[in-house]
């Protein structure tokens, strides 16, 4: 089976602090994600990798960095965590061997989420 | 603007069956996908479906209409651990993935 874990399953910081979130996976999938989940709204992309050092940003990016050295891990960072970051992360692996290219997220596979506030 | 469409909250019985439908509008089409997430844990996958039509899989199927930007989800013999949220996703033309907010699914005896 698929495993994709992340560091934490609740964190609570305060505004201005730098966070590192960390997800890995066991599968050798070349291609991570990282979303947002927030009530009322549908899973938001903030950044994908599709290989080792290599980032794409998604639809909401402002706010975030990652990092992706190894290719098991795919690490998202807060540079200076705000209130409006308070939300559930959750990462995502995905093999390739699809059409769309590096990144197409078909069958995902998601870790238990990280739930953030920000105080 | 690209949007998806799914009831917020729905509500059945046990042993009964239910529909979770989804409407969708992308600039272009690769697929559509449904996800389970029971509350407090991660999305899992449940289905793809890019050719029209139904595609079963134990108790749960997946239609889907591409001409008119539809699908749904269509749950059998519901049991209790089906309570959750289920999530709707389209893969645009450019394969990225629009989702849908989810429809919670409240199951009762």
């Amino acid at each position: 089976d698929v495993k994709v874990t992340q560091s934490s399953r609740y964190l609570v910081k305060r505004t201005g602090e730098k966070v590192f979130l960390e997800c890995v996976q066991d599968m050798d999938h070349e291609n991570m994600f990282w979303y947002r989940q927030d009530p009322g709204l549908g899973l938001r992309l903030i950044y994908f990798s599709y290989d080792v050092k290599m980032k794409e940003k998604g639809d909401i990016p402002e706010g975030y960095s990652v990092s992706r050295e190894k290719k098991e891990r795919f690490s998202l960072i807060l540079e200076s965590a705000s209130t409006n970051q308070t939300s559930m992360y959750l990462c995502a692996s995905s093999p390739p061997d699809r059409p769309g290219g590096r990144g197409a997220p078909y069958e995902q596979y998601f870790g238990p989420g990280t739930r953030l506030t920000v105080t | 603007g690209q949007n998806i469409d799914q009831p917020t909250e729905m509500t059945a019985t046990e042993g009964a069956i239910v529909q979770i439908n989804c409407t969708y509008q992308t600039s272009g089409f690769n697929g559509l996908f449904w996800y389970q997430q029971h509350a407090g844990e991660a999305p899992t996958f449940l289905s793809y479906n890019v050719l029209d039509g139904l595609e079963e899989k134990g108790r749960f199927s997946s239609f889907l209409s591409r001409s008119k930007g539809y699908s749904y989800l269509l749950l059998k013999e519901l049991q209790m651990k089906d309570s959750a949220s289920y999530l709707c996703a389209a893969l645009d033309s450019n394969y990225q993935l629009i989702w849908g907010a989810g429809t919670k699914l409240i199951i009762k005896p």
